[in-house]
């Protein structure tokens, strides 16, 4: 299994800032996945980051929207940058283990 | 494209009552599915899951076949409690697409006393 933790688990912030979340793993993995998750709505997923390359990030997700950081096996980040009340949403952390997707607890952002 | 199709909610449910949610996916080759469950302010947690055809998983009194032939992974569980209430998560993983899971968009379950 991986135990994922996420800092901060929620936030209230200002239109026009930025958030950076942060994700740590209990044990080294090659790629770590950063969802959002809209109010009421499923899981889309932002973007992947490999530790050692620039994040691979989906359709309708950029990176100066989203920079992520990975600077090792077990940490990463994902900023929400220039922030709008659309942003508000639950980020989550992710990883793929023996098969299996894992979760964090989620970064609930509110933006005013 | 892959896709996964969940039963509408929300389901309301009084306790010690049958539950069932059903999902139901589209895709090429041969995914893993699986059930994750979201309780109130919390991040996902997989509850259940199966790899292959007529494969059945099983936690916590919750059950779910992987049935090929029609495509789907009906979550079940015979006598839910409230407790159980959250939101439930249908999702299919394959193997050669590692940690981008398609999920559906859930179905929230309310069990009252």
């Amino acid at each position: 299994s991986a135990v994922i933790s996420q800092k901060p688990s929620r936030d209230i912030c200002q239109r026009g800032t930025s958030l950076t979340i942060q994700c740590q793993v209990d044990s080294q993995v090659t790629m770590m996945f950063w969802y959002r998750q809209q109010p009421g709505q499923s899981l889309t997923l932002i973007a992947t980051a490999n530790q050692g390359s620039e994040a691979t990030y989906e359709s309708g997700f950029v990176i100066d929207k989203f920079p992520i950081s990975r600077p090792n096996l077990t940490f990463s980040t994902l900023t929400v940058s220039n922030m709008s009340p659309e942003d508000s949403s639950i980020y989550l952390c992710s990883v793929d283990k023996q098969n299996i997707q894992y979760f964090g607890a989620g970064t609930r952002l509110s933006v005013l | 494209g892959d896709s996964v199709t969940q039963m509408e909610g929300p389901v309301t449910l009084s306790e010690e009552a049958f539950l069932t949610i059903n999902c139901t996916y589209t895709a090429t080759g041969y995914p893993s599915l699986f059930w994750y469950v979201q309780y109130p302010g919390e991040g996902l947690q997989l509850l259940l899951k199966a790899t292959k055809a007529d494969d059945k998983g099983s936690n916590k009194g919750f059950e779910a076949t992987y049935r090929k032939e029609t495509t789907s992974f009906h979550l079940e569980k015979g006598s839910v409690q409230v407790s159980d209430s959250a939101v439930y998560f249908c999702a299919l993983r394959k193997a050669t697409n590692a940690g981008k899971s398609t999920f559906g968009d859930g179905t929230t379950l309310t069990v009252k006393p």
